[in-house]
């Protein structure tokens, strides 16, 4: 299968900081992607999509970059606040099995006051 | 809440025991999902459904038998597991196989002793 990864395996941020949580992925025919936060003991939540055709899609108060040149994807988050605190990864959709995700191992953002 | 629950939340078994893991969901979706997800390893899709028939088995051992009754509802049933089975074992529904949004339980932690 494909490889998603993620840089660094834990952040930490003061309160009202922008966060940023990187991923890197390796096919370069992958034309979707999903951004999950995941709080402890729960199960993983759908944050942002992109798909290939975009650079740059923005929600409240995040943003996720796209730059497929050197497959990379970004999570920006503005004005972190406490409740970000979770674990954080990106997620590839397989472009020949639309069933399929290849999801990265994660970043554990900790969000200080 | 997301509208998919998922019990037990934590399960210790045996090697030799058998047990079952369940999954429901409150969203009307017609596609539910097994992943699993072990520590500092990315989630990994076990098994795909779609209107209660199996359309995806990543590779699963036989160890693991999934069983979906109707499109609300999916059992993971579970004999003679390995250590290495200990993993939070996540649900998932979507609109339709392949739908981009999926909709996570909150997990079942299970440890294999």
């Amino acid at each position: 299968g494909e490889s998603v990864g993620l840089h660094l395996p834990t952040l930490s941020v003061q309160e009202g900081d922008n966060s940023i949580i990187n991923c890197a992925y390796s096919n370069s025919a992958s034309d979707y992607f999903i951004w999950y936060k995941q709080e402890s003991g729960k199960g993983p939540q759908f944050i942002i999509d992109i798909r290939s055709n975009m650079d740059k899609r923005q929600g409240q108060r995040v943003t996720v970059l796209l730059n497929k040149t050197v497959k990379h994807l970004s999570l920006q988050i503005a004005a972190t606040q406490p409740g970000d605190s979770a674990v954080y990864f990106c997620a590839e959709k397989d472009p020949y099995n639309f069933n399929k995700f290849y999801f990265g191992s994660g970043t554990k953002l900790n969000v200080k006051p | 809440e997301t509208g998919v629950t998922q019990t037990p939340r934590h399960l210790v078994m045996g090697m030799t025991n058998k047990k079952s893991l369940k999954c429901e969901q409150h969203l009307g979706h017609n596609a539910m999902y097994w992943y699993k997800q072990s520590a500092k390893k990315p989630l990994e899709l076990m098994f795909v459904y779609s209107l209660e028939e199996r359309v995806e088995n990543n590779s699963v051992p036989s160890r693991f038998s999934p069983e979906c009754p109707n499109s609300s509802h999916l059992f993971l049933h579970l004999h003679t597991l390995q250590p290495e089975d200990s993993a939070l074992y996540l649900c998932a529904s979507s609109q339709e196989s392949g739908s981009y949004e999926q909709y996570f339980g909150p997990g079942t932690r299970l440890t294999v002793t």
